[in-house]
């Protein structure tokens, strides 16, 4: 794999049900993996920066693991809320100093 | 305390015209990204920031794309001679310390449509 990519593109969950996505990345040179969300006309928000292999983390509802050795990174919402509604973007640097490789994006709609 | 702040939020030019974007990043982050997003596509990396260091350009997409920071802080986006394409959400985004593993803080954007 050569760029970072995500699927699937959009998800359309029903309220209280969980969810999860996936980030595919580049598994040679890897420096970190982060994901933020990104809700329409706002800024991207931080969620997650994960770093060694097998990293879990986890802030509320929302929670991401971590394989480096294959590159891939699933996030997980759980008990959806139309909050969650968002774009959520993955992104890996392409070097050491935090230029980042984006995604294209899961776009979760959640509906009450 | 203040996040990223972009003006403008929205700007309308012509075909030909030139533009200029400001970025404010948050005080005390010295790493500032700037980043662009055109309809249909990922967030796409222009130009990057480090201290007082000489920029890494290597995201321009031409030679009508400059940008500048002023005194470690402020920057500002400049397109020359503006083509539809250019058209996007321009975001900015400022790092404390210019490592791989901190997150990246952004604005809420500026979006550019050409005419």
């Amino acid at each position: 794999i050569l760029n970072v990519e995500q699927s699937p593109q959009s998800l359309h969950v029903q309220e209280g049900d969980s969810t999860n996505f996936t980030c595919s990345f580049p598994s040679s040179n890897f420096y970190a993996l982060h994901w933020y969300r990104w809700e329409t006309a706002k800024s991207p928000e931080a969620l997650f920066v994960m770093t060694l292999n097998g990293d879990e983390k986890k802030k509320g509802r929302i929670s991401a693991t971590l394989n480096t050795k294959e590159g891939y990174s699933y996030l997980y919402i759980k008990g959806s809320q139309p909050e969650d509604s968002a774009t959520y973007l993955c992104a890996s640097p392409t070097d050491s100093w935090g230029k980042l490789q984006f995604g294209a994006g899961t776009q979760v709609v959640v509906t009450p | 305390g203040a996040g990223v702040s972009q003006s403008p939020s929205n700007k309308v030019t012509e075909k030909g015209k030139d533009v200029e974007l400001r970025c404010d990043p948050i005080s005390g982050h010295t790493a500032l990204y700037w980043y662009r997003q055109s309809l249909g596509q990922g967030l796409e990396f222009l130009i990057y920031f480090q201290g007082n260091s000489a920029p890494d350009k290597s995201g321009l997409p031409s030679d009508r794309f400059s940008a500048e920071r002023t005194g470690g802080s402020v920057s500002t986006l400049t397109i020359q001679r503006t083509q539809q394409e250019d058209s996007a959400v321009y975001l900015c985004a400022s790092s404390l310390i210019e490592l791989q593993a901190h997150e990246q803080y952004f604005g809420p954007g500026t979006r550019l449509t050409v005419t």
